[in-house]
């Protein structure tokens, strides 16, 4: 089945503890992103690659980082999660920008 | 400056009526534009793409694409209470050679009212 995952759906962690959410796809596409919703703020690009060891910051890159060393794997590291980071984060990808996003499931984070 | 701003929500319509959601963008450059439906707790799913002047049809929804006036818009004909949800009207812009974001807009909110 195509799709994207993500792990873990839910996290509850303490300031500063050092965090990965790992994001999978199994269609080959090249474009994948990182976005974070928030409510009254919508979605918002985090991070976005269009190839593998190309990445480029998004709308809101303050506090995250991302690696793309294989076309599958795009994971979104939080080296010291603040609260301001509690959101729902969503991974996504696709063959190209101009084409339709398939979204992963969702992770909910809570950083106290 | 790339924006994509939505009408304000949230929208409510009765069983049967036209939905009509809209958004207007700030990028003359943009050549795209995508509908995602967002049910409340759940991952945005692709309901239109629209990349010409004009409108396009599939079922009961119709994307218009103006881009003189750089809108788009989104009509749900005969809404249903299960198209209750979130839709999300989203452009690639183009922020470097080959390089392109994706930017959505906040969402309205859509309730269908048995």
């Amino acid at each position: 089945e195509a799709q994207v995952t993500q792990n873990p759906r839910y996290l509850i962690t303490v300031t500063g503890k050092k965090l990965t959410v790992t994001c999978s796809q199994n269609m080959n596409h090249e474009y994948m992103s990182w976005y974070r919703q928030d409510p009254g703020l919508g979605l918002r690009q985090i991070y976005y690659s269009m190839n593998v060891e190309v990445t480029d910051k998004g709308d809101v890159p303050e506090g995250y980082k991302v690696s793309r060393k294989e076309k599958r794997n795009f994971p979104l590291i939080l080296e010291s999660p603040s609260p301001n980071q509690t959101s729902l984060y969503f991974c996504a990808s696709s063959p190209g920008p101009l084409s339709e996003q398939y979204f992963g499931p969702g992770t909910r984070l809570t950083v106290t | 400056q790339k924006e994509v701003e939505q009408n304000s929500g949230p929208l409510s319509v009765p069983e049967g009526a036209i939905a009509s959601l809209n958004c207007t963008y700030s990028d003359r450059g943009s050549q795209s534009f995508f509908w995602y439906r967002q049910y409340s707790g759940k991952s945005p799913e692709l309901i239109m793409f629209i990349y010409s002047n004009g409108d396009k049809e599939d079922g009961r929804f119709t994307a218009q694409l103006n881009k003189a006036s750089q809108y788009v818009s989104l009509l749900i004909r005969d809404s249903q209470p299960s198209d209750s949800a979130t839709y999300l009207c989203a452009g690639p812009y183009q922020s470097g050679a080959g390089s392109y974001q994706l930017t959505f807009g906040k969402g309205t909110k859509l309730s269908v009212i048995p």
